[in-house]
């Protein structure tokens, strides 16, 4: 049964921090995706990393996942009270299986 | 990108009710689309994988009979909570996948059963 672990599961910091959340496995990923759910609506997709090692950004957010194709890390720099959310990370197996991880919930305040 | 719509996005009904939740992709076809539930503050759980012109794969200890899904077209898969309780009380989204896309999800539905 694969599994993905995140953590912290629950993060509340001030505006103007940096914060990295992680997202773990045992088993290996064709490829892993993080979301971001604001309450009472869908996840919305924030990236997809294919390549070991890969690091993408997308503004203040940095995404790498990891050499070996089992963990990845999200880092917020200088968060926003607009990032406020759950963060959740998915990842792909190579029969295409697909699995949520908990979730780490951030709340940024001003 | 692609887009996919889910409504309601709220409903009220009655204990003993059945309420029919669905989800359209709006700009592409998909041949899977997942159904997921997600009790407050918790991640998302996967019910079930809607499957168009088969039927629906369910996860362990979803029941089918509870929870029907039927895929007839290439861009609509519903969800139909039958004689709905309180503890069915819960937020239901809908995913597919489009290609090098991802999966996109749906709004989310707000079930409430009183």
């Amino acid at each position: 049964t694969q599994l993905l672990e995140q953590s912290p599961q629950f993060l509340s910091i001030q505006e103007g921090e940096n914060l990295t959340v992680y997202c773990n496995s045992s088993s290996v990923f064709s490829s892993l995706q993080w979301y971001r759910q604001e309450p009472g609506e869908g996840p919305v997709l924030l990236v997809t990393v294919v390549t070991g090692g890969e690091v993408k950004k997308l503004k203040r957010l940095t995404f790498q996942f990891g050499d070996a194709r089992k963990d990845s890390s999200l880092h917020i720099t200088a968060a926003q009270p607009g990032d406020t959310g759950l963060y959740l990370c998915a990842g792909v197996d190579y029969g295409q299986n697909f699995v949520f991880g908990p979730g780490t919930r951030l709340s940024v305040l001003p | 990108g692609a887009v996919v719509s889910q409504h309601p996005s709220r409903v009220i009904c009655k204990s003993g009710t059945s309420v029919k939740i669905e989800c359209r992709s709006l700009d592409f076809q998909a041949t899977t689309m997942f159904w997921y539930r997600q009790f407050p503050k918790q991640s998302l759980m996967l019910m079930a994988t809607s499957n168009e012109g088969s039927k629906a794969t369910y996860e362990q200890g979803v029941e089918k009979d509870k929870f029907l899904i039927n895929h007839a077209s290439l861009t609509l898969s519903t969800l139909t909570v039958t004689s709905a309780h309180p503890e069915d009380s819960s937020f239901y989204i809908c995913s597919a996948a489009q290609g090098s896309y991802g999966y996109t999800f749906g709004s989310g539905t707000r079930l409430t059963v009183v």
